[in-house]
C-alpha cells in the first residue's frame, strides 16, 4: 500500500516567520511531487510541483526534495494571515499507474 | 484558457434516490479524476479515467461509478444514496502522465437527508 503522511496540526506559526511543512512517502520509484493548498470549503489549488532532488523556490515558497530519505517539505518565510489553510502533499509514479497519492494535509495557522 | 467545471455546484437528495455529478476538464486534458471529501477529512480517491478508460480504482462500494465521453467530459452516478454519501465531490484534470499537475473543479456540495 503505498502511503503518503502529513502531521495533520494544527501547525500555528507566528506572522513574519517561517513554516514549514513536512511529507513522506513509501514508494521508493516515486517521480512528481506536489503542494497544494485548500481554504476551507474551497477546492485545492497547486502551489509547487518538484520533480529533482534539490530546493525549489517560487516567490515566498520553496519545495524540497529528498528522494533518498523519501520527504518532501515545503517552506513558507514571511508568513502571512493569509497562508492559513490546509496543505496537501501529493505523490505520484509509474508504479502507482500514474494515480495521486495523497496525503490527509496539515492545518497551518498563521496568527498575527 | 477554461478551467474545470462542474455541475450542479450544490445538491439536495433524499436518501435511496440516486444522483449524477458532470465534470468538464480543461481543453486538452485526457485524464479526469474524481474525489469525495467529507468535513475534516482528506482527499478519497474516487476513480480515474483516461481517455474513456477507468485507470485507477479507489475503495469505494459499486454505488459509485463514473464514465468519461470522447470529449473527455465525465459524470459521476452514485446510486441508492445514504446520508454518508453527504460530501464535497472534487473532479481534477490533466494531460495524465505522471509529471503533470492535477487541476481541480469547484466542486459539487452534495447534501443527502
Amino acid at each position: 500500500q503505498k502511503e503518503v503522511e502529513q502531521n495533520s496540526g494544527p501547525l500555528s506559526v507566528p506572522e513574519g516567520a517561517i513554516a514549514s511543512l513536512n511529507c513522506t512517502y513509501s514508494d521508493r520509484v516515486s517521480q512528481s511531487f506536489f503542494w497544494y493548498r485548500q481554504y476551507s470549503g474551497k477546492s485545492p489549488e497547486l502551489i509547487m510541483s518538484i520533480y529533482s532532488n534539490g530546493d525549489k523556490e517560487d516567490g515566498r515558497f520553496t519545495a524540497q526534495l529528498n528522494k533518498a530519505s523519501q520527504y518532501v517539505s515545503l517552506l513558507i518565510r514571511d508568513s502571512q494571515p493569509s497562508d492559513s489553510a490546509t496543505y496537501l502533499c501529493a505523490v505520484t509514479s509509474r508504479g502507482s499507474n500514474y494515480q495521486l497519492i495523497w496525503g490527509a494535509g496539515t492545518k497551518l495557522i498563521i496568527k498575527p | 484558457k477554461a478551467g474545470v467545471t462542474q455541475t450542479p455546484r450544490y445538491l439536495i437528495k433524499t436518501r435511496g434516490q440516486q444522483v449524477t455529478l458532470s465534470c468538464s476538464p480543461i481543453s486538452g486534458h485526457r485524464s479526469v479524476s474524481w474525489y469525495q471529501q467529507t468535513p475534516g477529512q482528506g482527499l478519497q480517491f474516487l476513480f480515474e479515467y483516461f481517455s474513456e478508460t477507468q485507470r485507477n480504482k479507489g475503495n469505494f462500494p459499486g454505488r459509485f461509478s463514473g464514465r468519461q465521453f470522447s470529449n473527455s467530459r465525465s459524470e459521476m452516478n452514485v446510486s441508492t444514496l445514504e446520508l454518508g454519501d453527504s460530501a464535497l465531490y472534487l473532479c481534477a484534470s490533466s494531460l495524465g502522465d505522471a509529471q503533470e499537475t492535477q487541476y481541480f473543479g469547484p466542486g459539487t456540495r452534495l447534501l443527502v437527508l
